[in-house]
Parts: C-alpha cells; sequence; structure tokens
C-alpha cells in the first residue's frame, strides 16, 4: 500500500516561495501507471488541482498557475516536489499530495495534507 | 469547463441522496468522472472512479451514473447513514488532461 507525506514550512512569507516535498513509501515512482500530483485545499473551500509529473520528468500544469508552479521529480529518494513563487494571502490553503492513474486520472491515494499559511 | 454540483444537500438515516454534477461544456461522456468523500479534517477518498465504478471496501450503497441529456455525473448513495456525513467532489478533466473539480456538496444526514 503506498504511503505518501508531505513536508516543508507551514508559513512563507509573502512574495516568497512556497516549497513542499512529498515522500512516497511502499511504492515505486518509477511505474509510468502513475502521475504524482498536487492539489490544494483553502479553508472552508474546495479542491483545486495544480499539478502533476511523471515519466521522466513530464509536467502538466493549471493554467491559472502555470507561470508560478515547478514540480519536480527525484525518484532515487521517492520524493516529488513543489515550489510556488511570489505567493500572497491567497495562497494559504492545505496541501495535498497524491498518487493518479495515467489511464484514468483517478487519485488512489493521498496524503494527509500540510497546511501552508502565508503571512508576514 | 467546470462541474458544477449543489452546495449542499440533507436526507434522512436510512433513505436515498442524490449527489448531481453537471458538465458546463463538452459532453459528460467524453472523460471519465470520480468522486470523493471528505470527512472533516481528513483528505478525501475515493467512493466511485471511473464514471460508476466502486473501489473495494466502499459499501454498495454507493452507487454512480452519467447521464448525457442533462450533462450530469450522479453520486447516489442508499440506506443513508450518519457515516456517510461529508463533503463529496466529483472530478473530471479536460482535453489536455488538466484535472477539473466540481464545488463540492455537503451531505448532511439528520
Amino acid at each position: 500500500q503506498v504511503h505518501l507525506q508531505e513536508s516543508g514550512p507551514g508559513l512563507v512569507k509573502p512574495s516568497q516561495t512556497l516549497s513542499l516535498t512529498c515522500n512516497v513509501s511502499g511504492g515505486s515512482m518509477n511505474s509510468g501507471s502513475f502521475y504524482w500530483t498536487w492539489i490544494r485545499q483553502p479553508a472552508g473551500k474546495g479542491l483545486e488541482w495544480i499539478g502533476r509529473i511523471y515519466g521522466h520528468g513530464n509536467t502538466n500544469y493549471n493554467t491559472s498557475l502555470k507561470s508560478r508552479v515547478t514540480i519536480s521529480l527525484d525518484t532515487s529518494r521517492n520524493q516529488f516536489s513543489l515550489r510556488l513563487t511570489s505567493v500572497t494571502a491567497a495562497d494559504t490553503a492545505l496541501y495535498y499530495c497524491a498518487r493518479s492513474h495515467s489511464g484514468n486520472l483517478h487519485a488512489d491515494s493521498w496524503g494527509r495534507g500540510t497546511l501552508v499559511t502565508v503571512s508576514a | 469547463f467546470m462541474l458544477t454540483q449543489p452546495h449542499s444537500v440533507s436526507e434522512s438515516p436510512g433513505k436515498t441522496v442524490t449527489i448531481s454534477c453537471t458538465r458546463s461544456s463538452g459532453s459528460i461522456a467524453n472523460n471519465f468522472v470520480h468522486w470523493y468523500q471528505q470527512r472533516p479534517g481528513s483528505a478525501p477518498t475515493t467512493v466511485m472512479f471511473e464514471d460508476a465504478q466502486r473501489p473495494s471496501g466502499v459499501p454498495d450503497r454507493f452507487s454512480g451514473s452519467i447521464d448525457s441529456s442533462s450533462n450530469s455525473a450522479s453520486l447516489i448513495i442508499s440506506g443513508l447513514k450518519t457515516e456517510d456525513e461529508a463533503d463529496y467532489y466529483c472530478q473530471s478533466y479536460d482535453d489536455d488532461n488538466h484535472w477539473v473539480f466540481g464545488g463540492g456538496t455537503k451531505l448532511t444526514v439528520l
């Protein structure tokens, strides 16, 4: 059973860069059957897809965040990462990493989420 | 495109409730619809995938369907239990495989 765990700073200053890592255990990240995905959820609001990475580093990003987002992959350490630049209070949210199937784009495993607050 | 869900639904224990998810443009049948349940303080978990497939461990009280005439997907929960009280999100994707989530529906079992 694959397990995902997010980690990173819980507080980021406005205009700075948010950086999170997702550690993956119990499964190989080298399988072409899966995409490695970031999703966020502001408090009391719905889910927003941020983007994904797959294969040898292919990425797709939410159009609304594309200019500020980078997702990277380190299969040797069984982890993938999120960088979001020039953050504002609107980026305050619970950030989830998830594994999704390449065939049907369904997220079958999620981390517990990590809260990131953007504040001076 | 957007996926539109009712903000909230409520029903009594033992009854049946249907949560809809309407696609704004393009056919609902073009891309799979998945459904996630999110209880307070927890990450989402799948209750339905590929429109109408139920993951192992999800009771058969949960079912899914799509309706091309209304361009919508539905999650149907029968024999409601208090433990079903949660937020439910539909999710699909566009032709670029970018994900789209519905706004979520709060289910109250009263």
